[in-house]
């Protein structure tokens, strides 16, 4: 079962311009992870957002938490063509597991 | 940090056999997690195994299709029985404190023909 719904679905973009993804989940949350996934290949984890923070900042990531609306969006500012891939929101609700969103597939145009 | 492996990464099945795969962490963990992953999908929780304990399946996952072994703090296995190509997945094992970040191995691609 999903915990989280992302959209988009699909994004396409060109070089340069910031990506907006966004994640809404269902039951309360200790945390929020966000996951990148390069063509099926494995995880790589992007940031980790506790339940009493509402936003964090990576680099050109910005991830932000609104516990009132159950909802994170993941900003990618100045997109590079090496950021295509998809994107995964994970709730984590304090039993250790983690409930994976939908996920949003996003394409950077070179 | 955990490092996780996983293997085999990947593996050609004849339909109505059973694929066991491995997880080694590095480090002693109380927690694992099987994941399925299906083409184009996101992740799907199968199980949480639990050292000394039997797995706890998710909803739509049964033992008797995934049974898995967690005989020590740094091993798991996952067995894919009778196997159809409906189960043609990604396989990932995890493991997290509930926390901080979880750790994924690099997956088992398998396809079932």
């Amino acid at each position: 079962s999903q915990q989280g719904e992302e959209d988009p679905q699909a994004l396409s973009i060109q070089e340069g311009e910031n990506a907006t993804m966004n994640c809404s989940y269902k039951t309360s949350i200790n945390n929020l992870q966000w996951y990148r996934q390069n063509s099926g290949r494995g995880l790589v984890h992007l940031i980790l957002i506790r339940s009493n923070e509402r936003e964090k900042h990576s680099g050109r990531l910005r991830v932000t938490l609104d516990t009132s609306k159950k909802s994170s969006s993941l900003l990618i500012t100045a997109s590079r063509a090496a950021d295509t891939a998809s994107y995964f929101c994970a709730t984590g609700t304090g039993t250790y597991k983690y409930i994976f969103g939908t996920g949003t597939r996003l394409k950077v145009l070179a | 940090s955990a490092v996780i492996s996983q293997k085999p990464s990947r593996d050609i099945c004849q339909r109505g056999t059973s694929l066991t795969i491995q997880c080694q962490v590095d480090s002693q963990v109380t927690m694992m997690f099987w994941y399925r992953q299906q083409p184009g999908q996101s992740l799907t929780l199968i199980a949480t195994a639990n050292q000394g304990s039997e797995a706890t399946y998710e909803s739509g996952f049964v033992i008797d299709k995934f049974p898995i072994s967690r005989p020590n703090l740094t091993f798991s296995t996952l067995t894919v029985s009778n196997m159809s190509p409906e189960d043609s997945s990604i396989y990932l094992c995890s493991e997290s404190d509930g926390n901080t970040e979880a750790f994924f191995g690099q997956g088992t691609r398998l396809t079932v023909v």
